[in-house]
């Protein structure tokens, strides 16, 4: 199983641009990655999936190196409801499923 | 398109009674999860089922778990015999037909206290 190493957490101020690193030394060929994140008392909600180089949306941006061991999500501009928990996964197919097993993520605190 | 659906969002059990968690998938998504979240952890995994069909339940304790996801109507988690230990956030989530996908939409979970 592909296992994810994040910091347990991150302060930043509003207006701020974070970058949250996930190492997944052990990423197979097929696995995407995926960051999630979760406010308090809700369920995780989908950001970003990227497979290699970079992925941007509305929310967020995704940077993965050529090598695939690292991936970093980049929040532009912070403000105090980006406050949450913020998980990266690493797809790991059994049986033709995308397992989507969950570390303890990161808890980023923003401030005024 | 309503969201994944779970009911009820709080539920109160005394210790030794059944435990009955229910997940409406999103319109069209056939597999659904099963995750047990204690506070101020990570969601841990414990069941993956398709209609009809247990897929994987690694992560479901090996008594008094069980879960179902019939041909119609929800997914259910049942839980016998709570213990104060199984009081916990249960989310479910749901993912469309296609497998592989790995964007799947959770619901707001259902916080289960054991008294």
């Amino acid at each position: 199983l592909a296992k994810t190493t994040q910091p347990i957490s991150m302060d930043s101020y509003e207006g701020q641009e974070v970058n949250i690193t996930c190492s997944h030394n052990n990423i197979a060929t097929n696995d995407y990655i995926t960051w999630y994140q979760q406010f308090p008392s809700q369920g995780p909600r989908f950001i970003i999936q990227g497979y290699k180089t970079k992925v941007t949306n509305e929310v967020a941006s995704l940077f993965i190196p050529a090598d695939r061991k690292s991936s970093t999500l980049s929040l532009p501009r912070v403000s105090l409801s980006d406050t949450a928990v913020y998980y990266c996964l690493v797809g790991d197919m059994v049986g033709g499923y995308n397992k989507l097993i969950f570390g303890a993520g990161t808890r980023l605190a923003v401030h005024p | 398109n309503a969201g994944v659906m779970q009911n009820p969002r709080h539920l109160v059990r005394r210790r030794g009674q059944e435990a009955r968690l229910r997940c409406s998938p999103m319109k069209g998504h056939s597999h659904v999860y099963w995750y047990r979240q204690l506070p101020e952890e990570g969601l841990k995994f414990m069941v993956y089922l398709q209609k009809e069909n247990i897929i994987d339940e690694s992560g479901m304790p090996k008594e008094r778990f069980s879960a179902e996801f019939p041909k119609e109507g929800p997914s259910i988690l049942r839980i016998q015999q709570v213990v104060r230990g199984d009081s916990a956030a249960y989310f479910c989530a749901s993912s469309p037909i296609t497998t592989g996908d790995p964007e799947a939409f959770f619901g707001q979970g259902t916080r289960l206290t054991v008294v």
